[in-house]
């Protein structure tokens, strides 16, 4: 079954707003990855946080992960148009396995 | 970051033909190799995991004669859609992975995507 869900399905902000988007899942993990896909294109790898990490940062994202509640947040701040795309957790354990995405459209 | 470069970019097929999808990595070697599909507006789906010199594993659900998988190198691996019909079309992702496993970061090809009519 699916590992990742992410929530919400749809995310619609102004530029210079901060989106956030959450992922559960529901088993054991080695860690966590964030991808970024923009429409009809291959996945960007963004951030990967290990199950002992809580907290990371790299440029305008901040990831973190919370292993007893089994999930994890993205948060994009000072949100550019350039940021619209969908964006994927995917769980790391005896494969990867993807959430359904969060498609975020930041409105100029 | 790494390059995994994927051709062709799009395909459009007759069925009943086949359909090869190369995948490269072309600054690093690619110990693992992973094969996914996407349908509109869903997740990635894993269809297989190919190891350099190894048969691939595949999938529960994911018929290995009809989707031909080949890591012939550490910088290479070939996906073959067999007898493609019209339930095949989807966007075809290939990635790439430094170790073995699925743990550590995997490098995304830009995807190819087959259309059978």
């Amino acid at each position: 079954s699916q590992q990742g869900e992410e929530d919400p399905q749809a995310l619609s902000i102004q530029e210079g707003e901060n989106a956030t988007m959450n992922c559960s899942y529901k088993t054991s993990i080695n860690n966590l990855q964030w991808y970024r896909q923009n429409s009809g294109r291959g996945l960007v790898h963004l951030i990967l946080i290990r199950s002992n990490e809580r907290e990371k940062h790299s440029g305008r994202l901040r990831v973190t992960l919370d292993t007893s509640k089994k999930s994890s947040s993205l948060l994009i701040t000072a949100s550019r148009a350039a940021d619209t795309a969908s964006y994927f957790c995917a769980t790391a354990a005896l494969k990867l396995v993807f959430g359904k995405g969060t498609k975020l459209t930041v409105n100029p | 970051g790494a390059v995994v470069s994927q051709h062709p970019s799009w395909v459009i097929c007759k069925s009943g033909t086949s359909v090869k999808i190369e995948c490269r990595s072309l600054d690093f070697q690619a110990t693992t190799m992973f094969w996914y599909r996407q349908f509109p507006k869903q997740s990635l789906m894993l269809m297989a995991t190919s190891n350099e010199g190894s048969k691939a594993t595949y999938e529960q659900g994911v018929e290995k004669d009809k989707f031909l998988i080949n890591h012939a190198s550490l910088t290479l691996s070939t996906l073959t859609v067999t007898s493609a019909h019209p339930e095949d079309s989807s966007f075809y992702i290939c990635s790439a992975g430094q170790g073995l496993g699925s743990y550590n970061e995997q490098f995304f090809g830009p995807g190819t995507r087959l259309t059978v009519l």
